[in-house]
């Protein structure tokens, strides 16, 4: 059954980085556009970034450009999110979650998420 | 790009129906047919429930429909089950960046 897996969270200060992976299972990776989402605690769903099943097209929420940057590696399964000058508001869980064969804008599975903490 | 409206909470009985919106602007849900829905459980990642304004996956059931008119995508959840308690978001395309909005959220408790 189709699987991905959020790894890579943790408590971090402010100012540093980190990055996310999301191991992919039970379907062909390379075939599929992937999107990461997060949620604050508490809060709404906020989409952040996606990435072409190729990786030739990319896209990031003007609201963490510069410091968010989506990749993908096929030969991996796996899927990353680079996080640097992480700010107290980007704690959240971070979801990735892969998009529907035929359209980018349905996000048919989802990970189950991993937490990042920013705090001094 | 702000946050689509949602009623933060509705409630019913079993075997009820009921109807959760989700109002946008024309540069979102009225601009395209690409509004989605989400069911997440605590503690759960969200699970797709509708697609593409009135689509449901495979595997979901018959009592979950979707709608749109104008600025605004409804979910309707008939006969009102147990398990369908949970929060209940909607997401819609754009255009722009950031290219896909979701909504402040629904709870959904059956009474």
């Amino acid at each position: 059954q189709v699987q991905l897996v959020e790894s890579g969270g943790g408590v971090v200060q402010p100012g540093r980085s980190l990055r996310l992976s999301c191991a992919a299972s039970g379907f062909i990776f390379s075939d599929y556009t992937v999107h990461w989402v997060r949620q604050a605690p508490g809060k709404g769903l906020e989409w952040l970034a996606v990435i072409s099943y190729d990786g030739s097209q990319r896209y990031s929420a003007d609201s963490v450009r510069g410091r968010l940057t989506i990749s993908r590696d096929n030969s991996k399964n796996t899927l990353y999110l680079q996080m640097n000058s992480l700010r107290v508001d980007d704690t959240a869980v971070y979801y990735c979650a892969r998009a529907e064969s035929s359209s980018w804008h349905n996000f048919d599975n989802w990970g189950q998420g991993t937490l990042v903490t920013v705090s001094s | 790009q702000s946050a689509l409206t949602q009623p933060a909470s509705v409630s019913g009985s079993p075997g009820q129906s009921i109807t959760i919106s989700c109002t946008g602007t024309s540069s979102d849900v009225g601009g395209y047919n690409f509004v989605s829905w989400y069911q997440q459980h605590p503690g759960k990642a969200p699970k797709l429930m509708i697609y593409d304004v009135s689509n449901r996956p495979s595997g979901v059931s018959n009592r979950f429909s979707g709608s749109k008119s104008g600025n605004t995508a409804s979910l309707t959840i008939s006969g009102l089950q147990a398990e369908d308690e949970a929060d209940y978001f909607c997401s819609s395309y754009t255009g722009s960046n950031p290219f896909y909005v979701f909504g402040t959220g629904t709870e959904v408790t059956v009474l």
